[in-house]
C-alpha cells in the first residue's frame, strides 16, 4: 500500500510560479503520476516519473527523488485556466493499480 | 485515438434502488479497466479493476459489483443503493500490459447523487 501526502490548498498569482509537493511511502515503487482535475470534470494526465530526475513540459514540470520518496510539481507562468486539483499518484512495483493522494486545489488570482 | 465513454452523466436514485453504470472503450483492444468513485472534496478511491474479460478484482467490499461482458465494456452495478454510495464514479482505462508507462486515462465520470 501507500501513504501518499501533498498541501491541501495552495494560492497563487497569474504569471507566477507555483511548486506542489508530495511525498510517498511505498514498499516497491514503478512511477509517479500527476493528474489535473478541474472542479467536477475527470482527471487529465499531466506528467509521469520513474526514474530521478525533471521531466518538462511546456509550463509543466515534474521531478522525482526515489530514496527520498518526493515528487514535485512545478507550474510556470500561472494562468486562471490553471485553478484547479492536481492528484498525486504512486504505483507499486509489479502492479497496475494507482494509489491517490487527496489532491491540492491551486486557486490562480489575477 | 482511443476514446472511453461513460453514461450516464448524472443520476438522481432513491435509496434502495439498483443501478447500472456503463463504461466503454474505442481504438484499442484488451485494456486494463478499472472503477474509482470520488466523493465530494475527496481523493480518488479505487473500487475494481480488470486486466480481462470475465476478471474483476475488487479492492473495496461493500454493496457495488462490477463486470466486463466484453473486452471493451466495465459495468459497475448495486441491487441496492446506500446515502453513502453518493458520488463522482470514474471508469479508467490502461494499455500496457507490462510494466511499463501504462498511463490511466479517464471517461467523463457520472455524478449519483443517492436521496
Amino acid at each position: 500500500g501507500q501513504n501518499i501526502d501533498q498541501p491541501t490548498e495552495m494560492t497563487a498569482t497569474e504569471g507566477a510560479i507555483v511548486q506542489i509537493n508530495c511525498t510517498y511511502q511505498t514498499s516497491g515503487f514503478n512511477g509517479l503520476f500527476w493528474y489535473q482535475q478541474h472542479a467536477g470534470e475527470a482527471p487529465t494526465f499531466l506528467s509521469y516519473n520513474v526514474l530521478d530526475g525533471l521531466e518538462e513540459k511546456g509550463r509543466f514540470s515534474s521531478f522525482l527523488s526515489r530514496s527520498k520518496g518526493y515528487s514535485y510539481l512545478l507550474l510556470k507562468e500561472l494562468q486562471m485556466k490553471d485553478s484547479a486539483s492536481y492528484l498525486c499518484a504512486v504505483r507499486d512495483q509489479g502492479d497496475y493499480k494507482l494509489s491517490f493522494g487527496a489532491g491540492t486545489t491551486v486557486t490562480v488570482r489575477a | 485515438s482511443q476514446t472511453i465513454h461513460q453514461w450516464p452523466a448524472t443520476l438522481v436514485q432513491p435509496v434502495g434502488s439498483p443501478l447500472s453504470l456503463e463504461c466503454t472503450v474505442e481504438g484499442t483492444s484488451n485494456p486494463n479497466l478499472y472503477w474509482y468513485r470520488q466523493a465530494a472534496g475527496r481523493g480518488l478511491q479505487l473500487l475494481f479493476y480488470s486486466v480481462g474479460i470475465g476478471q474483476i478484482s475488487s479492492e473495496v467490499p461493500q454493496n457495488l459489483s462490477a463486470s466486463r461482458p466484453q473486452d471493451r465494456q466495465f459495468i459497475l452495478s448495486s441491487k441496492k443503493l446506500l446515502l453513502s454510495d453518493s458520488g463522482f464514479y470514474l471508469c479508467a482505462w490502461s494499455g500496457v500490459k507490462r510494466e511499463g508507462t501504462d498511463t490511466q486515462y479517464f471517461g467523463p465520470g457520472t455524478r449519483l447523487t443517492v436521496l
